[in-house]
């Protein structure tokens, strides 16, 4: 089945630029989503890309995606406290209907 | 405008008993998912509706796990039976038809004890 595999901890200064990665196995997918979620917070969606596009850019969010190595990657600029969070990267498979989820990466922003 | 809501947001439950959550989607998106998700972990699909019609349910564990949604607009996901590994976090989510993004409810958290 389809998977989707995330480092589990990023630990960054304020200020500094954060980059999280993930991989994924389908190589059908369709979109490919960053969600964030805070403590006691539900999922919220930060940003998604389209499969034939490489690079969304929006406000301190970049996203990359190198579809020959099914790698996907999200980099936060001048990284804030606020901005720690559990990074989930999303993979929508060849449609919308079900998304398949990494196991989130922690990003730790130290002041 | 309001988002996702579920109930109720934090259930305690003893072996056994049957639960039923609640979940009301953004008023006028079509598509409904549910989610579970263990801690630690990513959520992981149940199932979803089209309007009031289930298009999958691949993702619930066993028959003790049922939806419905029935006017096409809340759904509820029951557990019959409980079991201690059933906790979890249980995730809806909806879209508006042919868009692409899943919005998400704050969830439920379910003890069994």
């Amino acid at each position: 089945g389809e998977d989707v595999e995330q480092s589990l901890f990023l630990s960054v200064r304020e200020g500094d630029s954060s980059v999280i990665n993930c991989t994924y196995t389908d190589s059908s997918s369709t979109y490919l989503y960053w969600y964030k979620q805070e403590p006691g917070a539900g999922l919220q969606l930060l940003t998604y890309i389209f499969s034939n596009m490489d690079m969304k850019q929006d406000q301190r969010l970049t996203v990359l995606l190198n579809k020959k190595d099914k790698h996907l990657s999200l980099r936060i600029a001048d990284t804030q406290t606020g901005d720690s969070a559990i990074y989930f990267c999303a993979d929508s498979g060849t449609g919308y209907s079900t998304l398949t989820f990494g196991k989130g990466t922690m990003l730790l922003v130290s002041p | 405008g309001a988002g996702v809501s579920q109930s109720p947001r934090y259930k305690v439950t003893k072996r056994g008993q049957d639960v039923a959550l609640r979940c009301d989607p953004i008023s006028g998106h079509v598509s409904l998912y549910w989610y579970r998700q263990a801690l630690g972990q990513g959520p992981e699909f149940l199932t979803y509706f089209n309007y009031e019609a289930q298009q999958d349910k691949s993702g619930l564990p066993n028959d003790r796990f049922s939806a419905e949604r029935p006017e096409g607009s809340i759904s509820t996901l029951t557990i019959q039976r409980t079991e201690q590994r059933d906790s979890a976090m249980y995730r809806c989510a909806s879209s508006s038809q042919g868009l692409e993004t899943q919005y998400f409810g704050p969830g439920t958290r379910l003890l069994v004890l």
